[in-house]
């Protein structure tokens, strides 16, 4: 079975820290993203990458950055971190298979984070 | 620009009730991949199933099934004799295959024994 395993699953911090929140994959996955889940707007991407030491930004990267120096792992950033990035955050991974990127994502448990 | 529409927010029903979760997509793309994930409240979202836009023929799974219609671009799913372990949060997902997942923004299933 796959595992995608995020390093926290409650994070407390404070306005202005810099927030850095891990996630890890035993599939030898190519494809990793995270998305961030907020009550009425359901899943939305932040950044994403196909490789390593490649990433794009997805629908909400204001205030983000990614770092994927090894396959497995894909870290996500919060620069300086503020109260409107309090949210629940989810890493998922997928394979390519052939020429297309059409694969299940498979989601690690989440990271709640709240920001004080 | 692709997009999911998951028009139900909440649904409520009684154990043993069936139940329909609406979706309907919208894209240009011929080839597409449609996608039903489970999010229980323990937060993680567990892949149901995969649908390729070839591919219209309904699938049944236990008390499961999908029903995928590209004359109306719908791809709904229906659960048979409902239990309170269906209790969840349903997404619908789309992609082409060359962009990332398009998530509608999910229905809040309430089973009540």
């Amino acid at each position: 079975d796959v595992k995608v395993t995020q390093s926290s699953r409650y994070l407390v911090k404070r306005t202005g820290e810099k927030v850095f929140l891990e996630c890890v994959q035993d599939m030898d996955h190519e494809n990793m993203f995270w998305y961030r889940q907020d009550p009425g707007l359901g899943l939305r991407l932040i950044y994403f990458s196909y490789d390593v030491k490649m990433k794009e930004k997805g629908d909400i990267p204001e205030g983000y950055s990614v770092s994927r120096e090894k396959k497995e792992r894909f870290s996500l950033i919060l620069e300086s971190a503020s109260t409107n990035q309090t949210s629940m955050y989810l890493c998922a991974s997928s394979p390519n298979m052939g020429t297309g990127r059409n694969q299940p994502q498979h989601f690690g448990d989440g990271t709640r984070l709240s920001i004080l | 620009a692709q997009k999911v529409t998951q028009a139900q927010t909440e649904i409520s029903v009684v154990e043993k009730e069936d139940v329909t979760l609406d979706c309907v997509y919208e894209t240009r793309d011929t080839t597409y991949y449609l996608f039903w994930y489970k999010q229980p409240p323990s937060g993680e979202l567990v892949f149901l199933i995969r649908r390729n836009s070839f591919d219209e023929q309904n699938e049944i799974s236990g008390r499961y099934s999908w029903n995928f219609q590209k004359s109306t671009s719908s791809f709904n799913f229906t659960i048979t004799a409902s239990q309170v372990v269906d209790s969840a949060v349903y997404f619908c997902a789309l992609t082409s295959g060359n962009t990332p997942l398009v998530f509608g923004k999910g229905t809040r299933l309430s089973v009540i024994a």
